[in-house]
């Protein structure tokens, strides 16, 4: 069954540094897509960045990038030089392409960037 | 922008009662996606629809219905509501491979007194 993980209710960083965002997923589906959304206090749920099961490289997107480590399950959001804005709850979440199409979503982490 | 909307923002209701929320998906998006956001639960996904026609069930209440209109908008009703029901919906809409990113509406706030 389809499974999300995010082990890190909350995490703290100071401006200007990296920080890593774990998720751990599970499926017996060889085909499936990974993505991860953000939810600043405003509610909006935004797109940040998305990994194909079958994709070779990791994915890139601005500061955010994607740690695909396909045998181990996990595909951690590494976010580059945080912002005072990048201050949100950060939701990792799963589609499997084949015999459904249903996507689930992890519990969620809040991620507090310090001045 | 993503493009979704979705009315109303707000819905106070009492207990018992029956809401119909909508959503409009982007310009050229067929599916739908219907998700209810709350503290203890966090996002769950209840229905996917595609062009008129169900794809995916999710975490449901028989209580909830929902469905897709030839002009490819969604209406999602939750009847005999409790408590329990009050959270954000969103709706979002998108393509349907496992690659295609989903676009969130900016969601209901629906409050059940």
């Amino acid at each position: 069954a389809q499974k999300i993980t995010q082990t890190q209710p909350g995490m703290f960083v100071q401006e200007k540094e990296a920080v890593t965002l774990d998720c751990t997923y599970d499926t017996s589906d060889p085909s499936y897509g990974l993505f991860w959304y953000k939810q600043p206090s405003s509610g909006e749920m935004i797109f940040l960045i998305y990994q194909g099961s079958y994709d070779q490289q990791n994915a890139t997107e601005g500061r955010y990038s994607l740690n695909f480590q396909k045998a181990r399950k996990s595909a951690n959001l590494v976010i580059s030089a945080s912002q005072l804005g990048d201050s949100a709850m950060y939701f990792c979440a799963m589609r499997e392409g084949t015999g459904g199409f249903k996507t689930i979503f992890g519990a969620g982490t809040r991620l507090f960037v310090k001045a | 922008d993503s493009g979704v909307t979705q009315t109303p923002k707000h819905l106070i209701t009492a207990t018992g009662q029956r809401v119909t929320l909508r959503c409009s998906p982007r310009s050229g998006d067929l599916s739908v996606y219907w998700y209810q956001q709350s503290l203890d639960q966090g996002l769950q996904f209840l229905i996917q629809y595609y062009n008129g026609e169900e794809r995916a069930k999710g975490n449901i209440l028989e209580r909830f219905s929902a469905q897709q209109f030839p002009d490819l908008h969604s209406e999602l009703n939750l009847s005999s509501l409790e408590l329990g029901d009050s959270a954000l919906y969103f709706c979002a809409s998108g393509g349907l491979a496992a690659g295609d990113e989903q676009f969130f509406g900016p969601g209901t706030r629906l409050t059940v007194l």
